[in-house]
């Protein structure tokens, strides 16, 4: 079964740093694009950015370039989405997601989704 | 970037009723990369339709796509509770985008 499965809710103060996970299994982790979505307290959901793990390949939303940092390690299956300062707007619940092998042209399975919270 | 409009905003409608929702795009999108996501409160999103009529896996034949071009339309059959939830379309272009959702409530 093709699973993806997200690091905790996590609670931080405006500039601290956080790195946030998504571990994929029952497929070739490497092979398939990964992506993060972003959904805001009462809004719709946003793409961050995707990753493919083989060449690490990335791309950012154009309002999420510069603000945030997608990797990935296949060697434990894991990607990554991380902040060097975060503030309050980051508050949201994040989502990775499987995408395809050839093209990020749909998504499925996702991941349970991890909270951020940022608050002084 | 392509923006993609969602209409209704929100849609109400009966158990046992069918539901269209429409997903209009700014430019024309290849239909290999149109697709539509299912988002109920406190579950992650769920894939419903790719290329824009193809069901996902697990998802039942009262869910149906079509369109082609600027417009995309989703149409659910004989509603069962479980349907009544937020809709997004996608599109897979020079990037990604969501349009903004239609929200199926029930009448």
């Amino acid at each position: 079964e093709v699973q993806l499965v997200q690091s905790g809710a996590e609670v931080k103060k405006p500039g601290q740093s956080l790195k946030i996970s998504c571990k994929g299994s029952g497929y070739t982790f490497a092979s398939y694009w990964i992506a993060w979505a972003r959904q805001m307290p009462g809004k719709g959901l946003e793409w961050v950015g995707i990753i493919y793990p083989g060449d690490s390949d990335t791309r950012y939303s154009p309002s999420f370039q510069g603000q945030v940092t997608i990797t990935a390690d296949i060697s434990i299956s894991t990607a990554y989405l991380q902040w060097n300062s975060l503030k309050a707007s980051d508050t949201a619940i994040y989502y990775c997601a499987k995408g395809g092998d050839l093209y990020p042209n749909w998504f499925g399975p996702w991941g349970q989704g991890t909270l951020v919270t940022v608050s002084s | 970037d392509i923006v993609l409009t969602q209409s209704p905003g929100t849609l109400s409608s009966s158990p046992g009723e069918s539901a269209t929702l429409s997903c209009r795009a700014s430019q024309s999108v290849n239909s290999n990369y149109l697709a539509w996501y299912q988002k109920q409160p406190g579950r992650p999103p769920r894939l419903v339709i790719y290329s824009a009529s193809n069901r996902a896996p697990g998802i039942p034949d009262r869910f149906s796509g079509g369109g082609s071009g600027t417009e995309f339309t989703l149409t659910i059959s004989r509603l069962e509770p479980e349907d009544f939830a937020v809709y997004y379309c996608q599109q897979y272009g020079s990037f990604l985008t969501f349009g903004g959702g239609t929200r199926l409530d029930i009448k």
